[in-house]
C-alpha cells in the first residue's frame, strides 16, 4: 500500500524557516518523481514544485511564488522527500501535501499545516 | 502560464442527477496532460481522471472525462451521496503546473 506521511508543519514568524518531510512507503521511491502541492485555508490547490528521480537527473522545478525561497530535495536511502522553506511570508500559510508524480498526482499525503504569523 | 478556468463555481444538484463540469484553458493543452481530482472536506485530493479521459485506479465508471484543445469536461453520470465534493482540473503540459479554481458540487 502506498503511503505518504508529511511532518514538520507548525507556526512560524514571517521571515522564518521550516523544513517539511514526507516519508514514503509502498513503492520504489527512488524511481518516482515527487511533488509538493499546497492549499491555503478555504482556497484551491497550488503546485509548489517537483523533483525528478535521480535517474532522470534529479532536477527540481518550482512555482514562481516560491522560487528562490523554497528548496525541494530527496534522500532515496531514507525514502524521504523534503521541502525547505526560507523567508516565509504570511501568504505561504497553507496545508502542504506531498504527492507522488511530477505531472499528475496519483497518491497524496494527508497534509501538514504551515501557519506563518507574527 | 496556462490558466485553467472552471465553471460553474457551484453546481447544486440532487442525488441521481447528472453533473457536467467545465474546465477551459487559456492556451491549448494536449489531452494527454489534463487531469481531474476530487476533494472532500478535511481530506486530500484524489486523482479521478488523467489523460483527459482515462479513469484512475478504483474510480467508478460513473465518472468520465472528455475534451481537447482548450475545453475539457468532467461528467458524473448519476450522482451518489459520496460524490458531493469539490472538483479540480489540472494541466501538466507545461511548467508551472496549474490547477483550476474548482467546482463545488453540492446537494440541492
Amino acid at each position: 500500500e502506498v503511503q505518504l506521511v508529511e511532518s514538520g508543519g507548525g507556526l512560524v514568524k514571517p521571515g522564518g524557516s521550516l523544513r517539511l518531510s514526507c516519508a514514503a512507503s509502498g513503492f520504489t521511491f527512488s524511481d518516482a518523481w515527487m511533488s509538493w502541492v499546497r492549499q491555503a485555508p478555504g482556497k484551491g490547490l497550488e503546485w509548489v514544485g517537483r523533483v525528478e528521480s535521480k535517474t532522470d537527473g534529479g532536477t527540481a522545478d518550482y512555482a514562481a511564488p516560491v522560487k528562490g525561497r523554497f528548496t525541494i530535495s530527496r534522500d532515496d536511502s531514507k525514502n524521504t522527500l523534503y521541502l525547505q522553506m526560507n523567508s516565509l511570508k504570511t501568504e505561504d500559510t497553507a496545508v502542504y501535501y506531498c504527492c507522488r508524480g511530477g505531472f499528475n498526482f496519483d497518491y497524496w499525503g494527508q497534509g501538514t499545516l504551515v501557519t506563518v504569523s507574527a | 502560464e496556462v490558466v485553467l478556468t472552471q465553471s460553474p463555481g457551484t453546481l447544486s444538484l440532487s442525488p441521481g442527477e447528472r453533473a457536467t463540469l467545465s474546465c477551459r484553458a487559456s492556451q491549448r493543452v494536449s489531452s494527454s496532460y489534463l487531469a481531474w481530482y476530487q476533494q472532500k472536506p478535511g481530506q486530500a485530493p484524489r486523482l479521478l481522471i488523467y489523460g483527459a479521459s482515462s479513469r484512475a485506479t478504483g474510480i467508478p465508471d460513473s465518472f468520465s472525462g472528455s475534451g481537447s484543445g482548450t475545453d475539457f469536461t468532467l461528467t458524473i453520470s448519476r450522482l451518489e451521496p459520496e460524490d458531493f465534493a469539490v472538483y479540480y482540473c489540472q494541466q501538466h503540459g507545461s511548467s508551472p503546473l496549474t490547477f483550476g479554481g474548482g467546482t463545488k458540487v453540492e446537494i440541492k
